[in-house]
């Protein structure tokens, strides 16, 4: 199975910062990654997907890059209700998917 | 517009077995790919089981022999037949919708959530 690891586990920033999550891959997905936010309670919600492609209805501060092995979900101005927590997902190598363990996002 | 309400979940003994439900309306789900995903509480995503829209269905190795997806195409619902619950299932399960990009594992819509807590 594909591992999927993210850095860092947790982040404190403010509003209006600019934040970068990263996930890499434990081999090669090309561009098979996918990004999520969850907040508390609720059901994740797709941001990115193919890595840098922006689903629809999600504002443009959010942004993917990346391939290979090594990814980043980039929120260029952090607003309020960004706080959350943010999963990426592989879809390269299924069955299994497998998600990252999350970056949480708190108020600094 | 496109929903997914899930259904089925509550407290079962180790051992005994549940089934969920997952009422799709706003799209077909025998034409999509469809998947369950769980999360443990306080814990991460993790992937259950997939069914395509060729009826090909997948399992994690952790719910394999144990636990069946399936399909109602008249009813437009997915199902998880949960047997052998163990503690270790305890979990929000989401039914989610693969969309087709690179793969059809981009899940665009997801329920609500349903929890299952097996204990004694």
């Amino acid at each position: 199975d594909i591992q999927m690891t993210q850095s860092p586990s947790s982040l404190s920033a403010s509003v209006g910062d600019r934040v970068t999550i990263t996930c890499r891959a434990s081999q090669s997905i090309s561009n098979y990654l996918n990004w999520y936010q969850q907040k508390p309670g609720k059901a994740p919600k797709l941001l990115i997907y193919a890595a840098s492609s922006l689903q629809s209805g999600v504002p443009s501060r959010f942004s993917g890059s990346g391939s290979g092995t090594d990814f980043t979900l980039t929120i260029s101005s952090l607003q309020p209700e960004d706080f959350a927590t943010y999963y990426c997902q592989q879809s390269y190598s299924i069955p299994p998917v497998t998600f990252g363990q999350g970056t949480r996002l708190e108020i600094k | 517009e496109v929903q997914l309400v899930e259904s089925g979940g509550g407290l079962v003994q180790p051992g005994g077995s549940l089934r969920l439900s997952c009422a799709a309306s706003g799209f077909t789900v025998s034409s999509n790919s469809m998947s369950w995903v769980r999360q443990a509480p306080g814990k991460g995503l993790e992937w259950v089981s997939v069914i395509y829209s060729g009826g090909v269905t997948y399992y994690a190795d952790s719910v394999k022999g144990r636990f069946t997806i399936s399909r109602d195409n008249s009813k437009n619902t997915l199902y998880l037949q949960m047997n052998s619950l163990r503690a270790e299932d305890t979990a929000v399960y989401y039914c989610a919708r693969g969309i087709c990009s690179t793969s059809c594992s981009n899940f665009d819509y997801w329920g609500q959530g349903t929890l299952v807590t097996v204990s004694s």
